[in-house]
């Protein structure tokens, strides 16, 4: 089975500096990633998609999947207060499109 | 707008009860999930359904047991409720596309076993 591995963080960054949050994975035959973004006592939500190699950028996200080292990040720009959270890093079972396996989340503090 | 519904917020049950968690999607998603979250463990996924009266174990189904049947409501049970299932269970549910589907989540459930 696969496995994807972040750091739990805590990670603080300050207001208006950039965060990087990192995610490992097992299987070099994914295709396919997420990052999803989760409040404090809420569910989580997709923030990114990124399936080839290289850079995919919406607003001040940017996605980076680097399959030869298995690994993909995502940077936040000019880091607010409200992108305190989790964020956790998934990418689909090997067998199914469908299911996908979710990192236990890199808590990300951004100090004001 | 995709819209995830759960029974319950907050349930309080004792050790030995048959729980039932319900969960209801309004986008006619064929594909529907139960995950349980738990501090440090992640998102693990409980069951998970494809179509009507199918479904799939995840990678904890033992303690649990899923029905579907109907397409927009996905129900988890508990069929004796123990404390180490105290835990908040998320159900999700996406539209099949081939190339990764994006789950939209429920607002959970937080179950509180005694």
């Amino acid at each position: 089975q696969k496995e994807v591995e972040q750091n739990s963080g805590p990670l603080s960054v300050p207001e208006g500096a950039i965060a990087s949050l990192n995610c490992t994975y097992s299987d070099r035959g994914s295709q396919s990633f997420f990052w999803y973004r989760q409040y404090s006592g809420k569910s989580p939500e997709l923030i990114m998609f990124i399936y080839s190699n290289g850079d995919k950028e919406d607003g001040r996200f940017t996605a980076q999947l680097n399959k030869a080292s298995q690994y993909v990040s995502l940077l936040i720009r000019d880091s607010q207060p409200s992108d305190s959270a989790t964020y956790l890093c998934a990418v689909p079972w090997y067998s199914s499109a469908s299911k996908i396996i979710f990192g236990s989340g890199t808590r990300l503090s951004i100090r004001p | 707008d995709v819209k995830v519904t759960q029974s319950s917020r907050y349930l309080v049950k004792r050790t030995g009860e048959k729980v039932f968690l319900e969960c209801v999607q309004d986008m006619d998603h064929e594909n529907m999930f139960w995950y349980r979250q738990d501090p440090g463990l992640g998102l693990r996924l409980i069951y998970f359904s494809y179509d009507v009266k199918m479904k799939e174990k995840g990678d904890i189904p033992e303690g649990y047991s899923v029905s579907r049947e109907k397409k927009e409501r996905f129900s988890l049970i508990l069929e004796s409720a123990s404390t180490n299932q105290t835990s908040m269970y998320l159900c999700a549910s996406s539209l099949v596309t081939g190339d990764g589907d994006e789950q939209f989540f429920g607002p959970g459930t937080r179950l509180t076993v005694l």
